[in-house]
């Protein structure tokens, strides 16, 4: 199975800062890595397909680049409603399973 | 815009089976996957398995193999996740969402989730 490892698992900002999430895997898995935003007590929300392309309706701060085995998320500006937990998720296309990083917290500073 | 529309919260003894149910409103799920994601109490996510709903076909991860069936109605509108064996390690809130892609997929539309709580 593919392992996927997130960092930091927690990050600490303030609102404007620029902030970057890293998202390695076990093996290549091409640009198959999905970004997702959970709040506490909701549903993941997508905000990033195969790498870098932005799902509609999410804000141009959050962009996301990397292939093969290395991924970043990046905000490019902390807004107070990016106070959220973000999780990569890889889908590649050579096995049926899904996994999903650890998780990272980012908290007000 | 397809929404998906979860069960309730359910509680359950240790040993017997809960099933949860995704029903999409404004679409069905033909073209798409419909995904289960788990959440333990201040856990991430873990994926359960999978279903096309249009081949009926399911896809189970290793570690639920053997305890968890999903299911899908032949209208394409609802899913089924059923969970058997149940111990206190399953108490979790039990998500399906859309999945999007063609031999695997990403989660572009989720339900709110379903609580499922194990106590004897």
């Amino acid at each position: 199975d593919i392992q996927m490892t997130q960092s930091p698992s927690t990050l600490s900002a303030s609102v404007g800062d620029r902030v970057s999430i890293t998202c390695r895997a076990s093996q290549s898995i091409s640009g198959w890595l999905a970004w997702y935003q959970q709040k506490p007590g909701k549903a993941p929300k997508l905000l990033i397909y195969k790498a870098s392309t932005l799902e509609s309706g999410v804000p141009s701060r959050f962009s996301g680049s990397g292939s093969g085995t290395e991924f970043t998320l990046t905000i490019s500006s902390l807004q107070p409603d990016d106070f959220a937990t973000y999780y990569c998720q890889q889908y590649n296309t050579y096995s049926p399973g899904l996994t999903f990083g650890g998780g990272t917290k980012v908290e007000i500073k | 815009q397809v929404q998906l529309a979860q069960s309730g919260a359910e509680v359950k003894k240790p040993g017997s089976s809960v099933k949860v149910s995704c029903k999409a409103s404004g679409g069905t799920f033909n073209n798409f996957a419909v995904i289960w994601v788990r959440q333990a109490p201040g856990q991430g996510l873990e994926w359960m398995g999978r279903i096309i709903p249009f081949l009926r076909l399911p896809t189970y991860a290793q570690k639920f193999q053997g305890r968890v069936t999903i299911t899908a109605d032949k209208s394409a509108t609802t899913a089924y996740m059923e969970l058997s064996s149940l111990r206190s390690e399953d108490t979790a809130v039990y998500y399906c969402a859309r999945g999007t892609g063609t031999i695997n997929y990403y989660m572009d539309v989720w339900g709110k989730g379903t609580t499922v709580t194990v106590s004897s």
